[in-house]
């Protein structure tokens, strides 16, 4: 089972650059890797997901290295709307397990 | 777009009481889970169906049973609660298992039991 884990907390500020990293030693082969936000009182959000090298979209990248034990999130110019919490997932549903973590709480300032 | 709807968003129960706590997606998709988040943690997996007329058992199932009779429902039920069980319960829905296709979630219910 792919368990994984990531800093418990980070602190930046508006319009910096700011990288998560999720360390994910046991993944399997057909593993996906995803990362959610979860803002308080709300149910957990999609951000990107990716499989290997480099994947980017409007909100995010992520950069998985070859052997694909970590993988870092990567949010461009963050602003005080990013404060949150950021989930690092490594899929095994047919295991019966899908584990979220602890997540990393990211808290922007001014 | 509705999304992901969960059915109460909050709730009071006594100890030994039962309830069902409902989920309706409206994106056909095929996956549907149940979650519990307690404060501070992360969302641990209760069960979870991969389609209309399944259901399995996730990492903490016991004490809660579920039902798919219909690919837009996915039902939680609690026969017995227990004060343990107070938490917040998340439902999301996916159109293929995580690996593949990233998971939609409500908004939660809040269930406190007493």
């Amino acid at each position: 089972l792919a368990k994984t884990t990531q800093p418990i907390s980070m602190d930046s500020y508006e319009g910096q650059e700011v990288n998560i990293t999720c360390s994910h030693n046991n993944i399997a082969t057909n593993d996906y890797i995803t990362w959610y936000q979860q803002f308080p009182s709300q149910g957990p959000r999609f951000i990107i997901q990716g499989y290997k090298t480099k994947v980017t979209n409007e909100v995010a990248s992520l950069f998985i290295p070859a052997d694909r034990k970590s993988s870092t999130l990567s949010l461009p110019r963050v602003s005080l709307s990013d404060t949150a919490v950021y989930y690092c997932l490594v899929g095994d549903l047919s295991a019966s397990k899908i584990i979220f973590g602890s997540g990393t709480r990211l808290s922007i300032r001014p | 777009n509705a999304g992901v709807t969960q059915t109460p968003k909050f709730r009071v129960l006594k100890t030994g009481q039962s309830m069902t706590l409902l989920c309706a997606q409206d994106m056909n998709h095929e996956y549907m889970y149940w979650y519990r988040q307690d404060p501070g943690m992360g969302l641990r997996l209760i069960h979870y169906s991969v389609g209309e007329g399944t259901t399995a058992k996730g990492e903490v199932p016991d004490g809660y049973n579920v039902s798919r009779l219909k690919k837009q429902n996915f039902l939680l039920g609690l026969e017995s609660a227990a004060p343990s069980q107070t938490s917040v319960y998340f439902c999301a829905s996916s159109r293929d298992r995580e690996g593949n296709q990233p998971q939609h979630f409500g908004d939660g219910t809040r269930l406190s039991i007493l």
